[in-house]
């Protein structure tokens, strides 16, 4: 167990919906980090927040978007959802300024319909 | 800009024999680099990381790793596979503070012959 929980652990909706996934850090860990996995892409970053503030931006689409919370908790949003958006959504955690590695959760499977 | 290559998406070994994932980098800054195994239908845990001050990292499970900068290379290495290891493994570099995205290999499916 990493310490860093999501939820749902699965998620199945129709094109053109909207869905929210939460996380959940490790106990003083400041920064988030959401990775989509999908068979065709691979591991792809997505974005990364450091104590409330966005810090890095990957290859996210213009559809979704994310936010950190004062309690550090982070949400990604998923919108306009098409049939290539199903995949694994993994968020991750670090301390951040320290040694840099990242403790990932057990993800998020979404599939859309 | 990062990357990383593995080479090989399926390796075979048999039970007890050695195991050795190949991981290339190329990286403009120095690198910090990682080795994450994955499970079916489970998140990635962290095996082992490089981050300067070891060239020769020692992770969990019994697994090793070492750092060779002329070969812009970080192979993932065990003595002795057993059967716990099938799983999927990936190597990743970051460029530290400033930089801490994860950059992915492609991942190398490991089986083991009984």
């Amino acid at each position: 167990d990493s310490g860093v929980t999501q939820t749902p652990k699965h998620l199945i909706t129709a094109t053109g919906q909207r869905v929210t996934l939460r996380c959940s850090p490790r106990s003083g860990d400041l920064s988030v980090y959401w990775y989509q996995q999908s068979l065709d892409q691979g591991l792809q970053f997505l974005i990364q927040y450091y104590n409330g503030e966005e810090r890095a931006k990957g290859n996210i689409l213009e559809r979704f978007s994310a936010q950190q919370f004062p309690d550090l908790h982070s949400e990604l949003n998923l919108s306009s959802l098409e049939l290539g958006d199903s995949a694994l959504y993994f968020c991750a955690s670090s301390i951040a300024g320290g040694s840099y590695e990242q403790y990932f959760g057990p993800g998020t499977r979404l599939t859309v319909t | 800009a990062q990357s990383v290559t593995q080479l090989g998406s399926h390796v075979s070994v048999s039970e007890g024999a050695l195991v050795l994932l190949r991981c290339n980098y190329s990286s403009s800054v120095p690198p910090y680099l990682f080795w994450y195994v994955q499970y079916p239908n489970q998140g990635l845990q962290l095996l082992l990381k490089y981050t300067s001050a070891a060239t020769l990292v020692k992770g969990i499970n019994g697994f090793e790793a070492e750092f060779k900068k002329s070969e812009t290379s970080f192979h993932l290495t065990k003595p002795s596979a057993h059967m716990s290891d099938a799983a999927e493994y990936f190597c990743a570099v970051s460029g530290g503070f400033g930089n801490e995205k994860l950059t992915f290999g492609t991942g190398t499916r490991l089986t083991i012959i009984p």
